[in-house]
């Protein structure tokens, strides 16, 4: 079945530590999301991609990374530079015409 | 820039009753038009789409949505909620050519017995 996938369904991070949240599709989408979400703020942008080996800064990258090596992975990475890393977090792919598709979510917490 | 409203933070119905969540969007060309759900813990599910032609739109599980361009309006409807209906709802409008649509902040439907 085509679809997108992340990984981990829970993580968990300590002080000071970057985690790496997965997000891998095999819908052949060019364009890959990360979203943030908190409770009564909807969904921000983190940071997207259009192509291999390109990406932008969303509305609220500070704090995060990412890399699109191949087409079927966007990865995000929490840094420690992120104070308030918990949230919600959902990965998106769209093809065309912004129809997004989204995965089930990574929910990160701090110890 | 496209903005998007949704006046509704919460909804209560009945179960069995009929259902209206409304969308408001500020874009100045025709705009594409979608509407999410996302039951708790999980990612968001298209639920129906809109980019032209007729402005009733049909979706999944039964719901439909009308493209109104006088009223910059895009509100999804149900005629008959059932209780799985319950989750959050989010309205979402583009622009041809950005890849980046923007969302409302959703709308949390609770359902009654």
């Amino acid at each position: 079945d085509g679809g997108i996938t992340q990984s981990p369904k829970y993580l968990f991070r300590k002080e000071g530590q970057n985690v790496t949240l997965s997000c891998e599709q095999n819908l052949n989408h060019d364009a890959m999301y990360w979203y943030r979400q908190d409770p009564g703020q909807g969904l921000r942008l983190i940071y997207y991609s259009q192509i291999v080996n390109d990406f932008q800064k969303g509305d609220i990258a500070e704090g995060y990374s990412v890399s699109r090596e191949k087409k079927e992975s966007f990865p995000l990475t929490v840094t420690s530079a992120q104070k308030n890393p918990t949230a919600f977090y959902l990965c998106a792919s769209s093809g065309s015409q912004e129809t997004q598709y989204f995965g089930p979510g990574t929910r990160l917490l701090v110890l | 820039a496209q903005s998007v409203t949704q006046p509704d933070i919460h909804i209560t119905v009945s179960e069995g009753a009929s259902l209206e969540l409304r969308c408001n969007y500020s874009y100045g060309a025709t705009p594409y038009l979608f509407w999410y759900v996302q039951s708790p813990g999980q990612g968001l599910q298209l639920l129906l789409k809109y980019f032209s032609g007729d402005t009733l739109v049909q979706g999944i599980k039964g719901f439909e949505a009308e493209f109104k361009r006088s009223q910059s309006s895009f509100n999804l409807r149900k005629p008959s909620v059932h209780w799985s209906d319950a989750a959050e709802y989010f309205c979402a409008v583009g622009e041809g050519g950005s890849y980046i649509p923007t969302f409302g902040r959703g709308t949390s439907l609770i359902v009654h017995p």
